[in-house]
């Protein structure tokens, strides 16, 4: 099956920009999605179809997707932005059609 | 304004049978595209996409639980009911049901349910 890696945390100050990958096999062919969650709290999601953001998220929030990494960033990060980040995308390249999580990552605002 | 909520029992016994209903409102399951999905996330650890059911009552399973997963729809009272069999410890999680934008390829999940918290001990 689709394996997606992900950093395990991104720590860094507020106002520098955060980048947090999203690794798979040729990922670059796939849409690739991204959720925020914050403690306690439901999955919200943040980027999708590799770079267009739903209504009411910061443009502070992009995403890119090529080769095979796809990446998040968050400029001018912010301490409401600490949270967990997870990659998603579509698969069928088993036998199986699925929706496949990344092992998320850790955002921490010092 | 699409809206989805999880009910079902908090605590279960291991070897019983879970299931969980997710009521949802803003969206109909009989519009063509629309698809609701399970996922589920043990304690301190990441999303575990389950199950998905399209609203033309096609369905996809996770490969690792596939025998254990029945996903079914009722279109008129805007239900979806998740049921997963023979239950183990490790299947403690916060379970979530999310509108899924779709159909198949490409699709995500763009609503949430804030998702119901599931212990099973005996």
């Amino acid at each position: 099956s689709y394996v997606l890696t992900q950093p395990p945390s991104v720590s860094l100050a507020p106002g520098q920009t955060a980048r947090i990958t999203c690794g798979g096999n040729n990922i670059g062919s796939k849409s690739v999605h991204w959720y925020q969650q914050k403690p306690g709290q439901a999955p919200v999601l943040v980027v999708y179809d590799d770079s267009d953001r739903p209504s009411g998220i910061p443009e502070r929030f992009s995403g890119s997707n090529s080769g095979n990494t796809a990446t998040l960033t968050i400029s001018r990060v912010e301490a409401g932005d600490e949270a967990d980040y997870y990659c998603q995308v579509w698969d069928s390249s088993s036998d199986h059609l699925n929706w496949v999580f990344g092992g998320g990552t850790k955002l921490t605002v010092l | 304004q699409i809206t989805l909520k999880e009910s079902g029992p908090t605590l279960v016994k291991p070897t019983q049978t879970l299931t969980l209903t997710c009521t949802f409102s803003g969206f109909s399951l009989s519009t063509s595209g629309v698809g609701v999905g399970w996922i589920r996330q043990p304690p301190g650890k990441a999303l575990e996409w389950l199950a998905l059911i399209y609203w033309n009552d096609d369905k996809s399973y996770s490969p690792f639980l596939k025998r254990r997963l029945t996903i079914t729809k009722d279109t008129f009272k805007n239900q979806v009911v998740l049921t997963l069999t023979n239950l183990d410890p490790v299947d403690t999680a916060t379970y979530y049901c999310a509108h899924n934008v779709g159909p198949y390829y490409g699709s995500y999940f763009d609503y949430w349910g804030q998702g119901t918290l599931v212990t099973v001990s005996s």
